[in-house]
């Protein structure tokens, strides 16, 4: 499975855009790529997920280049609400489905 | 859609006691589920695979005589941790995913286990 690597931790203010870029170089060609959010003492949610170029939902935009080793998870105009651990994961069918979570960013926004 | 409960939220238990954790899809059929446990301020540990019907699949250094994984239907899952001590104190967490190529995992809110 291939790694990830994410900040540690990022500060923004509410109102602000922020991106968070994760690293996978050794991403396999079946592998797509999961963003996660996950708050104290609650499971990870799911927030979107891609394969390559770009994708929008309702509440973030995944922007993958094309030689996919790395991405980045862009939430507009965040809140306090916001405050959260976001991780990256790549993984693929053909191994279960099987993902193995990183540390995580541990994003903090501040009024 | 895509709703994975967890029960019981939370257990307090006497040390050499077993306690079993409920993993439920409520609104799909899980072909697979997962079993995780995270400690404060650390990131998710997968602990085994779990298919409907057969054996799981356990990731190296998980003992699976203490940690007895049951899929016996495509709804649920339990975990069942057997004999636990203090140290098996922890945050367990489910997944489960559909058979359809490339859908993501859904989580379940976690069990809070706190052996005394």
């Amino acid at each position: 499975l291939a790694k990830t690597t994410q900040p540690i931790s990022m500060d923004s203010y509410e109102g602000q855009e922020v991106n968070i870029t994760c690293s996978h170089n050794n991403i396999a060609t079946n592998d797509y790529i999961t963003w996660y959010q996950q708050f104290p003492s609650q499971g990870p949610r799911f927030i979107i997920q891609g394969y390559k170029t770009k994708v929008t939902n309702e509440v973030a935009s995944l922007f993958i280049p094309a030689d996919r080793k790395s991405s980045t998870l862009s939430l507009p105009r965040v809140s306090l609400s916001d405050t959260a651990v976001y991780y990256c994961l790549v993984g693929e069918k053909n191994q279960g489905g099987k993902l193995i979570f990183g540390q995580g960013t541990e994003l903090s926004v501040k009024p | 859609g895509a709703v994975v409960s967890q029960h019981p939220s939370w257990v307090i238990c006497k040390s050499g006691t077993s306690v079993k954790i409920e993993c439920r899809s409520l609104d799909f059929q899980a072909t697979t589920m997962f079993w995780y446990r995270q400690f404060p301020k650390q990131s998710l540990m997968l602990m085994a695979t779990s298919n409907e019907g057969s054996k799981a699949t356990y990731e190296q250094g998980v003992e699976k005589d203490k940690f007895l994984i049951n899929h016996a239907s495509l709804t649920l899952s339990t975990l069942t941790v057997t004999s636990a001590h203090p140290e098996d104190s922890s945050f367990y967490i489910c997944s489960a995913r559909t058979g359809i190529d490339n859908q993501p995992q859904h989580f379940g809110d976690g069990t809070r286990l706190s052996i005394l």
